[in-house]
């Protein structure tokens, strides 16, 4: 079956990096791309791009390019997202996704970032 | 982008009602449509991919419908641990998108 486990809550200021960690297990890690969708509070979540199974591709939404960046480690089951330049409005519940494909199968329990001066 | 409508844009309900939930693209999306459950606090947990093919596990009183830029879920009859909220989501094409979201609650 497998889970997703995600790194903890993390409160920066404005202007600093945050980086939000998913550890897989349970399944083989290195044949499912993984995606990040974040999810501002009582909003709709939202995408934010995708890395390639092997770690070798990303695509990144529009909206975060020049701010965001995906890695992988598969030797550690594990992928990272680290997001620059943070706002206030990057407030958000961030969670990984396993694609399955198009669709997302299995989450990770969501990373709450908090942005605040 | 795609955007994506959901109707109604809230729900109640009781337990054993049938409810339908659609959701209506700006394109058509070729069935590249997925349909989560969202409780407060916690992950999407996915329902339906495909536009109408049941995800492992899932109730079999879930299901799916629809083509080109219209779809729909249908839920056969309540249960309780089916109020909470719904997102479609299409990955006809990045960036992806999600509905806005319909919350079932309780009549």
């Amino acid at each position: 079956q497998g889970q997703i486990v995600q790194s903890g809550a993390e409160v920066k200021k404005p202007g600093a990096s945050v980086k939000v960690s998913c550890k897989a297990s349970g399944y083989r890690f290195s044949n499912y791309a993984m995606h990040w969708v974040r999810q501002a509070p009582g909003q709709r979540p939202e995408w934010m791009g995708w890395i390639t199974a092997g770690g070798d591709n990303t695509k990144i939404s529009q909206k975060f390019q020049g701010r965001v960046t995906f890695s992988r480690d598969i030797s550690a089951s594990t992928v990272h997202m680290e997001l620059r330049s943070l706002r206030s409005e990057d407030t958000a519940v961030y969670f990984c996704a396993r694609e399955t494909p198009g669709a997302f199968d299995m989450w990770g329990q969501g990373t709450m970032v908090t942005v605040s001066s | 982008d795609i955007q994506l409508t959901q109707s109604p844009s809230s729900l109640s309900a009781s337990v054993g009602d049938r409810v339908t939930i659609t959701c209506r693209a700006s394109q058509d999306i070729s069935n590249s449509l997925a349909w989560y459950q969202q409780e407060p606090g916690k992950a999407p947990k996915l329902l339906l991919y495909a536009a109408s093919n049941l995800e492992s596990g899932v109730p079999r009183r879930f299901s799916g419908s629809g083509s080109g830029a219209d779809y729909s879920l249908t839920i056969s009859s309540l249960q309780p641990e089916d109020f909470t909220t719904y997102f479609c989501q299409q990955y006809f094409t990045t960036p992806y998108t999600f509905g806005p979201g319909t919350p079932v609650d309780i009549k």
